[in-house]
This record gives C-alpha cells, sequence and structure tokens, in this order.
C-alpha cells in the first residue's frame, strides 16, 4: 500500500534555531500534502496544504513566515519552523493521497519536536 | 462548515468485551466520513472510510462503523477488543472528497485485561 514517509521521527532543538521536517510519498506521486500539529491529547489541527510547484495555502491564525512549506516535487514536501520557540513544540504530521479521485489520506509517523 | 463530535475522550473496558465509539458530524452537504487509529507516538492509520453505498462499513482489525443520515453519525464498533486495540480513535469527515479532513477530537480505548 502507499506509504508516507517522514522524517525525523523526533527533534529537539535550542530556542531560535530553525527545524526542517521532510514528508515523502515513497510509492505514489502527490500533488497535494497536507501538514498537521498536534498538541498533546488534542486532535489534529490542519496547519496548511501544500500544493506542488505553488505556494502552500495556511489556515487561519497559521503563521506563513514561522511555518515555510516547499512543496518541490511530486513526492516531497518539507516544513520548516523558522526561529523556533519552546510554544512550537508540539508533533508535526504530514499526510498525503494519491493523484486520483478515491484515495484516501495517507499519514506520515509524525514528528515530535521540542524546543529547548 | 462541517465538524465532527466525539463525544468520549476516554473509552475503558475489559478485554474481549464489545466497544462502541461514537461520533456524530454536522454539515450542509454530503460527506465523506472516517476512522483513524493513532498508536503513541505514530501517525494515523485509516480503519475504514465511508463514500456511498452500504451503510455498514467494515475496515481492518475486526472494527465497522454504520453510517446513520438521519441522525449525522457514524459510530465505530468491535464485537470484541484486544489489548493492542488501546490506542487513540480519530473520527474525521470531508465535504469535498479527500481534500481536506476535520477530526473530532479523538476517543482514547483503553482495554485492560
Amino acid at each position: 500500500g502507499a506509504v508516507v514517509s517522514q522524517h525525523p521521527s523526533w527533534v529537539i532543538c535550542k530556542s531560535g534555531t530553525s527545524v526542517k521536517i521532510e514528508c515523502r510519498s515513497l510509492d505514489f506521486q502527490a500533488t497535494t500534502m497536507f501538514w498537521y500539529r498536534q498538541f498533546p491529547k488534542q486532535s489534529l489541527m490542519l496547519m496548511a496544504t501544500s500544493n506542488e510547484g505553488s505556494k502552500a495555502t495556511y489556515e487561519q491564525g497559521v503563521e506563513k513566515d514561522k511555518f515555510l512549506i516547499n512543496h518541490a516535487s511530486l513526492t516531497l514536501s518539507t516544513l520548516t519552523v523558522t526561529s523556533a520557540h519552546p510554544e512550537d513544540s508540539s508533533f508535526y504530521i504530514c499526510s498525503a493521497r494519491e493523484d486520483s479521485s478515491n484515495s484516501p489520506l495517507h499519514f506520515g509517523n509524525g514528528t515530535r519536536l521540542t524546543v529547548t | 462548515a462541517q465538524s465532527v463530535t466525539q463525544l468520549d475522550s476516554q473509552v475503558p473496558v475489559f478485554e474481549e468485551a464489545p466497544v462502541e465509539l461514537r461520533c456524530n458530524y454536522s454539515s450542509s452537504v454530503s460527506v465523506y466520513l472516517f476512522w483513524y487509529v493513532q498508536y503513541p507516538n505514530q501517525g494515523l492509520q485509516l480503519l475504514l472510510k465511508y463514500l456511498s453505498g452500504s451503510t455498514l462499513v467494515k475496515g481492518i482489525n475486526g472494527f465497522e462503523a454504520e453510517f446513520n443520515k438521519s441522525q449525522t453519525s457514524f459510530h465505530l464498533r468491535k464485537p470484541s477488543v484486544h489489548i493492542s486495540d488501546t490506542a487513540e480513535y480519530f473520527c474525521a469527515v470531508s465535504e469535498a472528497g479527500y481534500s481536506t479532513l476535520t477530526f473530532g477530537k479523538g476517543t482514547m480505548l483503553l482495554v485492560s485485561p
């Protein structure tokens, strides 16, 4: 079945540094990928929709300059948390679907970001 | 706008007992409905989905769900749970195919021996 690989699975960084998270569709092409954020014991909140070859679409309240998204190819989207602060610590999950009308979303295994 | 309500934040149950996790949605148009499972520190895995057709949907790991349009519900059921079913379960809805999912807050299923 379709697999979405997310890397790294966890990262610890110092406040003020930037962190890049990769999301790859391993055996299918994905024009659209999605980035979610999940706080402890809470649901997934959609942050942005990543579109191959064009700008990402951000949800209301998500800072586009803080969370940079690049969808450079049909199999790779990256999320960069710039100038990270402790409040950015969270679980980030990406998802993608095959480019056909009845394909479900496939999720990566998530990235646990801890900013110290 | 669409929304999903999972009334139970936590459901404790004994092994081999049946379980039902409740999900209600609201939407002004036709919807697709999904159940996902999340194990600790992992992403989400699709359990089952309702797109159209039969209202009783069977998924992986022995789970099933029934779409009830009049009650706007999509409850998840399993006749006999295992310890390994302990996880967080999310109900989700989409109004436009799979383009955007709205998730419920999740229900933690706790299976004890």
